[in-house]
């Protein structure tokens, strides 16, 4: 089946420091979302990107998705302390009969130090 | 706040025992989804449905079953507990399969003693 790899997973930074995550599906997706899960509490989504080599800024977030669309990358710029919690990468199938299966990646847990 | 509700917020149980998981989708969505966290597993994919049918089924245990009501709002039963089903639950909902983002609710934490 479908197999979304994280890494790294864990990522400890100074605050200003940059940092990046990547994710790397077995299969081909129809999209990848990013999601963040703050200390105690529940996913929010981030950005959903679809198109082949798409690059999507929100502010000193930076997401791209791969030309295959097989993999995808996070990096925030200057890190702060809001940035703290777990990103999580989750991708679609590009078809079958699991089309609208989300799976996440296991996320890489990211802490800041003031 | 997502729209999403899950109820109980807490859970716990004994062994061997049945509980259910309640959740209500944001209104509109179609799709819900619920996932398991435990500490070093991530999110993992139990099931999905669509308007009231199974679209599709992860790693999910077959002591675990779910269904999604007319009404939409779906039910996740997990009987025969045993203590590596302590976890949280999250259910997800979004507006159609495919291309939509998905809204999480706040989790249930089962804990089984």
């Amino acid at each position: 089946g479908q197999q979304v790899m994280q890494i790294p997973q864990y990522q400890h930074v100074q605050e200003g420091e940059d940092f990046t995550t990547y994710c790397n599906s077995s299969t081909t997706l129809s999209n990848i979302q990013w999601y963040k899960q703050r200390p105690g509490g529940h996913p929010v989504f981030l950005i959903q990107l679809v198109k082949s080599g798409e690059v999507k800024k929100q502010k000193r977030l930076t997401f791209q998705f791969g030309e295959a669309k097989k993999n995808s990358s996070l990096h925030i710029t200057a890190t702060q302390t809001t940035d703290v919690g777990t990103y999580f990468c989750a991708g679609r199938n590009a078809g079958g009969t699991s089309y609208g299966k989300l799976t996440f990646g296991q996320g890489t847990i990211l802490t800041v130090h003031p | 706040d997502s729209g999403v509700t899950q109820t109980p917020k807490h859970l716990i149980t004994a062994t061997g025992q049945r509980v259910t998981l309640r959740c209500s989708p944001r209104s509109g969505d179609l799709s819900v989804y619920w996932y398991q966290q435990s500490l070093d597993q991530g999110l993992q994919f139990l099931i999905q449905y669509y308007n009231g049918e199974e679209r599709a089924k992860g790693n999910i245990l077959e002591r675990f079953s779910a269904q999604q009501f007319p009404d939409l709002h779906s039910e996740l039963n997990l009987s025969s507990l045993e203590l590596g089903d302590s976890a949280l639950y999250f259910c997800a909902s979004s507006v159609a399969s495919g291309r939509t983002e998905a809204f999480f609710g706040q989790g249930t934490r089962l804990t089984v003693v």
